[in-house]
């Protein structure tokens, strides 16, 4: 069975471009989390969708941080404008509606912002 | 901070011996649960333990939680080479979110 797949592994951008990164869950799975892991600040969670719907986007540090969940196969993470303080490993995981809160992360977007 | 706790932060012990992490969490919980990350991998889940255990074994893995110490522990006994890795604990509360600690960095040396 296919994971978490994040797409692009690793993603090199100036500062001030958009930057999209993506993620499609296990197939099955309802919640969807965006997590960024820095050594500073460790594993932060970002968002998570139940059902597609944004239930708490709380971690979102600012409004250039955007993320959208358009179907149960498929959701995005924007950052616009990117800033050098942005650059993180990303990642997505996703979980199965009953189950006991396992998350099943992918394997990340390393974002250099230069 | 709502966030755990691990320590030792790094460990760093010779194959065979046994490794033990600890975590302190602040919140109540319905679960906690670790995790493993291999470096430039995403977190892999290793073990749950729900509030109402105390203890839980799987494979070289043993897992103890002290509600009463909001602490919990990981020990991996015999320790490989292919162990080394960072460590995550986190607990899970009512909300069904999880609150992550900030690793233990683990080298097991050959």
């Amino acid at each position: 069975d296919a994971g978490v797949i994040q797409s692009p592994r690793h993603e090199v951008t100036e500062m001030g471009q958009e930057v999209t990164l993506r993620c499609k869950p296990i197939s099955g799975h309802n919640s969807l989390f965006w997590y960024r892991q820095t050594m500073m600040r460790g594993l932060e969670l970002l968002i998570y969708f139940n059902n597609n719907v944004p239930i708490d986007d709380s971690g979102m540090p600012e409004d250039r941080f955007s993320a959208k969940m358009p179907n149960a196969s498929f959701s995005t993470l924007k950052i616009q404008p990117s800033e050098p303080r942005d650059s993180a490993v990303y990642f997505c995981a996703s979980r199965l509606a009953g189950s006991t809160d396992t998350q099943y992360f992918g394997p990340g977007t390393r974002l250099t912002v230069l | 901070s709502q966030q755990g706790e691990e320590d030792p932060q790094a460990l760093s012990i010779q194959e065979g011996e046994n490794a033990t992490m600890n975590c302190s969490y602040k919140t109540s919980i319905n679960n906690l649960q670790w995790y493993r990350q291999n470096s430039g991998r995403g977190l892999v889940h290793l073990i749950l333990i729900r509030s109402n255990e105390r203890e839980k074994h799987s494979g070289r893995l043993r897992v103890t939680l002290d509600t009463s110490k909001k602490s919990s522990s990981l020990l991996i006994t015999a320790s490989r080479a292919a162990d080394t890795a960072s460590y995550f604990c986190a607990n899970a509360g009512n909300n069904r979110k999880l609150i992550w600690g900030l690793g233990t960095s683990l080298a097991v040396n050959p």
